[in-house]
């Protein structure tokens, strides 16, 4: 079974830190993805990459920054966290098929609480 | 322009009735994926479907169906004598064919089945 790895499932940070969340996937998948989900507005990209040290900015990258180093590991960075990014986190891993993603596997979640 | 549209925020069924989730997509490639997924409270999205821009074909899977018509750009699912288990948020997503591509997500049906 595909595994797909969040550091944490509940995180309570102070505003201004700078906040490290961690994804590791297993399946050595070239694409991987950090939303965010808010009540109301879905899924929102943040960040993907589809190779290692590649990464693009999704429709909200703003005060978020990305690390792959790694293949099987996406680290999504809060350079000065904010009570706005007060969310759920959710990473996925997905395999490509060609030029295709097929479906994507998600890690349990991280909700993140910024004070 | 949202590519995804999920236009029913919240359903209410009562036990056994059947109910339609629609979703409504939007692309200019000829080949792409559409998906199904589901949250159920805990939170991780579980992959339900995925279907090929080339297959129209009707799923079935136990109570579950899916209604696929490029003619309308829409993917519906349809639960059969809906149980309380599928009290969840179910989202709709797209996958296009471009190499670095991302996932589009609809906003998202929260299903609450009445005992």
């Amino acid at each position: 079974d595909v595994k797909v790895t969040q550091s944490s499932r509940y995180l309570v940070k102070r505003t201004g830190e700078k906040v490290f969340l961690e994804c590791v996937q297993d399946m050595d998948h070239e694409n991987m993805f950090w939303y965010r989900q808010d009540p109301g507005l879905g899924l929102r990209l943040i960040y993907f990459s589809y190779d290692v040290k590649m990464k693009e900015k999704g429709d909200i990258p703003e005060g978020y920054s990305v690390s792959r180093e790694k293949k099987e590991r996406f680290s999504l960075i809060l350079e000065s966290a904010s009570t706005n990014q007060t969310s759920m986190y959710l990473c996925a891993s997905s395999p490509s098929e060609g030029q295709m993603n097929t479906e994507a596997f998600f890690g349990q979640g991280t909700r993140l609480t910024v004070v | 322009a949202q590519k995804v549209t999920q236009a029913q925020t919240e359903i209410s069924v009562v036990e056994k009735e059947d109910v339609t989730l629609d979703c409504v997509y939007e692309t200019r490639d000829t080949t792409y994926y559409l998906f199904w997924y589901k949250q159920p409270p805990s939170g991780e999205l579980v992959f339900l479907i995925r279907r090929n821009s080339f297959d129209e074909q009707n799923e079935i899977s136990g109570r579950y169906s899916w209604n696929f018509q490029k003619s309308t750009s829409s993917f519906n699912f349809t639960i059969t004598a809906s149980q309380v288990v599928d009290s969840a948020v179910y989202f709709c997503a797209l996958s296009e064919r471009v190499r670095g591509n991302q996932f589009y997500f609809g906003t998202g049906t929260s299903l609450t089945v009445i005992p």
